[in-house]
């Protein structure tokens, strides 16, 4: 099993402030990373999907980099605001070979973040 | 289009009873998959599909059977529910695993008495 770590696991800011938080995962046979943002009641949403190293996605004021050779990747938010707030899930993905079997997204547990007005 | 479809959104089942959860996609997507969503555990992956006919086993498969007869639905079963599949339970698909984006359904939340 796979071990796929976000930190921290949950975080409360004020409106307008900026974070980040971290995921982290194999360093070894890496073929892409997603992060997905999940709101109370609905179903996660694909935020970026991340396959090179030093790779930088951003959309709007969300943007997420990622360093394969040391096994994280970073999500940002600047000027957080309430709607921001939903739990944010980075999973993992490791080499695909033909056969089949390694056709697997393994999930973090999420960072819940809370943004208060 | 539908996108993700999934029924039914809640079921309550009775310890050894069966039922079929069912997902289907209308994006045309060969990669479909089963997770289940425990307080505590994220999303666990139950099941796979990469195609029509074929199946894989995730991280937690044991009590569940799938197949994919076509590429627009991949059913789960439980074979006999137990207290321990209390659970809510997403399906996804892509157009292929790992460098697209899994669109999700909306869930079924299944409680088992």
């Amino acid at each position: 099993i796979l071990n796929v770590e976000q930190s921290p696991q949950s975080l409360h800011v004020q409106e307008g402030d900026s974070t980040n938080f971290t995921c982290s995962f194999p360093s070894s046979n890496f073929y892409a990373l997603h992060w997905y943002r999940w709101e109370t009641a609905k179903s996660p949403e694909a935020l970026f999907v991340m396959t090179l190293n030093g790779d930088e996605k951003k959309k709007g004021r969300i943007s997420a980099t990622l360093n394969t050779k040391e096994g994280y990747s970073y999500l940002y938010i600047k000027g957080s605001q309430p709607e921001d707030s939903a739990t944010y899930l980075c999973a993992f993905i490791g080499g695909v070979n033909s056969g089949g079997s390694n056709y697997k997204l393994t999930f973090g547990k999420g960072t819940l973040l809370t943004v208060n007005p | 289009n539908a996108g993700v479809t999934q029924t039914p959104k809640f079921q309550v089942l009775k310890t050894g009873q069966s039922m079929t959860l069912q997902c289907a996609q209308d994006m045309n997507h060969e990669y479909m998959s089963w997770y289940r969503q425990d307080p505590g555990m994220g999303l666990r992956l139950i099941h796979y599909s990469v195609g029509a006919g074929i199946t894989d086993q995730g991280e937690v498969p044991n009590g569940y059977n799938v197949s994919r007869s076509t590429t627009e639905d991949f059913p789960l079963r439980l074979l006999s529910a137990a207290p321990s599949q209390t659970s809510v339970y997403f399906c996804a698909s892509s157009v292929l695993i790992g460098v697209n984006e899994q669109f999700f359904g909306p869930g079924t939340r299944l409680t088992v008495l």
